[in-house]
Order: C-alpha cells, then structure tokens, then sequence
C-alpha cells in the first residue's frame, strides 16, 4: 500500500541547533515534494518545493533533501529558533493527477 | 493581498443537515482542492477541481458534494449522508503542478 510515514513523536530541540525532520514515502514515484508549515487551528503555510532531480534545497534557514532511492526526504532548520515551534509536513504530488498527499506531519517544539 | 477566504471560522450541523461551506480565492489560481483534517491522520483529499465546471473526486468524497461555477469559488457541502463529519475542512488552490498550494484559514465542523 502507499504510505507517507512522519516521526509521529514531537523533536524537542534547544534554541540555536538545527532541527532534522525526516519523511519516507512507499510506493509512490513523486516527480516532486513539498514541505508545509502548520500552527495550530491555522491552514498549512507553503515552505518548499524540492524536485526528483534536485539533491537539495535551500531557503534562508531552511534545507530540503531528496532521495529518491532511500525514497526520503529530510527538512532541516538550522540555527532554530522558538518561533520555529509548529507541525511540519510533508507532501508529494501523486504522479500526474495534480493533487498532493499529505504526511501526517512532525511536530516541532523549539526551547529558549 | 491575494489569498484564500474560508468562512465560517466554525459550524455547527445538526443530525441530518446539510452545511455548506464557503472557499473563495483572488489568486486567479485554475485548480482548488478540498482536504479534510482529522487528529493523527494528516489531510485527506475530499474533491478538486483543475477548471471551472470540472471537479474530481478525491479519496474520501462520500457525503460531500462540490460545484465550481466560477474560476474563483469552490463551496463544499457536508450533506446528512457523511456519518462522521466533525473535523478540520480546508480549502487550497495552486497555480500549477510545480507551484506550492496556498490553503485558507480553514473551518472547523462539529456536529451536535
């Protein structure tokens, strides 16, 4: 079956590490993932879009990789901060159709 | 500013109504999508639409309907059918494949 797989578990960091959230993916072939910001009782904020071809990408404090063999994506934070706090989620297109499919999102809490 | 208008913030359906609620956007975006939330299950797609007068079915469409007369409006009904309609509902469009989604503010159904 297809699946998105998150870290269910919410990652505590301190202020100023950088934070690593991971999304694995089965049975999907994505030309593409995204990455989205969510706060509570809000909608989904777009962050990134990363595609087959890129290794990486980079957005100010935040870094999407892509591996398409490892079929995984990692989401990196660096030098992170409390207002970083929110649920992080993961998406990817299913082939050709125009609509994504969500992870069940990481949350991540970020400490003074 | 551009961007998606949800509304209500929250509604509450009485057994064996029907609710409707309202999506509207000014991105000029052609595709918009409906996604239900709930706790632990990440966003599920109900319906969406690539064009006006067009719309598809997602993976969980049982009891709601959809129309999309005009480019910028996608109203999504919760109709008596749908058995367990307490959740999340948010709407989304996009630009294209490539292009990240830009979701509403979201509305928040209970039945009581």
């Amino acid at each position: 079956s297809q699946k998105i797989e998150q870290n269910s578990e919410a990652l505590n960091i301190q202020e100023g590490k950088t934070a690593t959230l991971t999304c694995n993916y089965t049975n999907y072939s994505p030309a593409y993932l995204q990455w989205y910001r969510q706060d509570p009782g809000r909608g989904p904020v777009f962050l990134l879009l990363i595609r087959e071809n890129e290794k990486e990408k980079r957005k100010e404090r935040l870094k999407v990789t892509f591996d398409t063999t490892l079929k995984q994506s990692l989401f990196h934070i660096t030098a992170s901060q409390p207002a970083d706090s929110a649920t992080y989620l993961c998406a990817l297109d299913n082939t050709g159709f125009q609509k994504l499919v969500f992870g069940t999102g990481t949350r991540l809490l970020v400490s003074p | 500013d551009g961007g998606i208008t949800q509304s209500p913030k929250y509604l509450f359906r009485k057994e064996g109504q029907n609710v409707t609620l309202s999506c509207e956007q000014n991105l000029n975006h052609d595709a918009m999508y409906w996604y239900r939330q709930d706790p632990g299950q990440g966003l599920r797609l109900i319906y969406y639409s690539q064009i006006v007068n067009d719309f598809q079915k997602g993976d969980i469409a049982e009891g709601y309907s959809v129309s999309r007369e005009k480019k910028e409006s996608f109203p999504l009904t919760v109709t008596s059918a749908q058995k367990n309609p307490t959740a999340f509902y948010l709407c989304a469009s996009t630009h294209g494949r490539m292009d990240g989604y830009t979701f509403g503010s979201g509305t928040r159904l209970t039945v009581v």
